[in-house]
């Protein structure tokens, strides 16, 4: 069974504040995703990556790094964090490229709350 | 601009009973449909998916039915049980695409 890890499940930081937030999955599957969760707006794709050192932007990637220095970690950054960046952070991994095809496994979610 | 759009932001249905839970797209490139479900405090789960070219693919009690020409598809629980109370996303791609367009989801209520 593929195991999605996400390091906190729940986080309060403070406005400016640099974030981090890790994620490893266990099934060497090459792709890795970072959504975000609001209400009444579903999950929206900040990054993805489908390679080591690779990633490409999603539909809200402004405010946002990433970084995959291995194949099973995916790190999402907040370089300053502000009050609009709170959210439901949710990673996730795919075996391959055809993301229609290959299902998406989530992890437990990230709550974070900026203040 | 939302391509996947779930109208009904929840829904309750009596235990037993059939549940119909409906998502539109506009973008006709795509290609591939799922459907996840969520309970709260954990990620989301792969329900059931169908291909464009298909228009219905059965799993169990669940049951997706696509219809391309309207762009809509739609998730049918039978029978309904309590342990379906959640929060129900569908989404879609468009071929070879590692993205997945997700809609704003629809929270299902079993009332026992």
């Amino acid at each position: 069974d593929v195991k999605v890890t996400q390091s906190s499940r729940y986080l309060v930081k403070r406005t400016g504040e640099k974030v981090f937030l890790e994620c490893v999955q266990d099934m060497d599957h090459e792709n890795m995703f970072w959504y975000r969760q609001d209400p009444g707006l579903g999950l929206r794709l900040i990054y993805f990556s489908y390679d080591v050192k690779m990633k490409e932007k999603g539909d809200i990637p402004e405010g946002y790094s990433v970084s995959r220095e291995k194949k099973e970690r995916f790190s999402l950054i907040l370089e300053s964090a502000s009050t609009n960046q709170t959210s439901m952070y949710l990673c996730a991994s795919s075996l391959n490229r055809q993301a229609g095809a290959s299902p998406l496994h989530f992890g437990n979610g990230t709550r974070l709350t900026v203040t | 601009d939302q391509q996947v759009k779930q109208n009904s932001p929840s829904l309750s249905v009596q235990e037993g009973r059939i549940s119909i839970l409906n998502c539109d797209y506009t973008n006709s490139m795509f290609d591939y449909f799922l459907w996840y479900k969520k309970y709260p405090a954990e990620g989301p789960t792969f329900l059931i998916s169908i291909s464009s070219i298909k228009d219905k693919n059965e799993d169990g009690r669940f049951t997706v039915f696509l219809n391309k020409s309207a762009k809509h598809l739609s998730l049918h629980i039978v029978p309904s049980q309590p342990g379906d109370s959640a929060v129900y996303f569908c989404a879609a791609s468009d071929g070879g695409n590692e993205k997945l367009t997700f809609g704003t989801g629809t929270r299902l209520t079993i009332i026992p």
